[in-house]
């Protein structure tokens, strides 16, 4: 059964610091693997996908990268801004289509 | 063009009431998903639409919850016999596909659901 690990759970950093959200999933046999942003009481922004092919994916100040064969993908956020702050999910595609997503990520950027 | 809707926002519910919650996902999209979120935790899913039929209804929890999508667009989420554990946010989710690598899930904002 596939599982999907975040690390940290939280974390707090001042304006302007980067930073790295890790993601770790235990079968290696996925389509694709995607990073959400959730603002408190909303839906999922999906913010990257990266398909199973791909090395990474990059959208303005975000770099997510995928290492399928040791399970890992990590998200890149530079210079983050206060408006950053948001829990980040990431969830792997299995070939049967659904998402399994990881615990998340409860990011606070300080002004 | 609009995003995935759901409706009702929040629901409130006595244990025992049946309860449905909408979905109206991406006009085109042929793909549906259902997810269940718990405080705290990610989504959890619980089944997925290829267009009219039920492609993989696994994340069901038991014969209390069932989902339709008659006409391959909205989808309704059916809960019988509410329990106070049933509560959490239900997000739906649609795509263009349901089988590529590329395919990428658009989430509406979730039903909010309290069991008392």
């Amino acid at each position: 059964k596939q599982e999907v690990t975040q690390i940290p759970a939280a974390l707090s950093v001042p304006e302007g610091e980067n930073l790295v959200l890790n993601c770790s999933f235990t079968d290696s046999a996925i389509y694709n693997l995607q990073w959400f942003r959730q603002d408190p009481g909303k839906g999922l922004t999906s913010l990257l996908l990266i398909q199973s092919s791909q090395r990474e994916q990059t959208s303005g100040r975000l770099n997510a990268s995928l290492d399928k064969s040791s399970g890992r993908s990590t998200l890149y956020i530079a210079a983050s801004q206060p408006g950053d702050s948001a829990t980040y999910l990431c969830a792997v595609k299995e070939y049967g289509n659904k998402l399994v997503f990881g615990a998340g990520t409860i990011l606070r950027v300080k002004s | 063009g609009a995003g995935v809707s759901q409706t009702p926002s929040n629901k409130v519910t006595e244990k025992g009431k049946y309860v449905e919650l909408r979905c109206d996902p991406i006009s085109g999209h042929t793909a549906l998903y259902w997810y269940r979120q718990s405080l705290g935790q990610g989504p959890e899913f619980l089944i997925y639409f290829q267009g009219t039929g039920a492609a993989d209804d696994s994340g069901l929890p038991n014969d209390r919850f069932f989902a339709v999508r008659p006409e391959g667009s909205v989808s309704t989420l059916k809960i019988q016999r509410t329990e106070r554990g049933d509560s959490a946010v239900y997000l739906c989710a649609s795509s263009l596909w349901g089988d590529r690598s590329y395919n990428e899930q658009f989430f509406g904002p979730g039903t909010r659901l309290t069991v008392l």
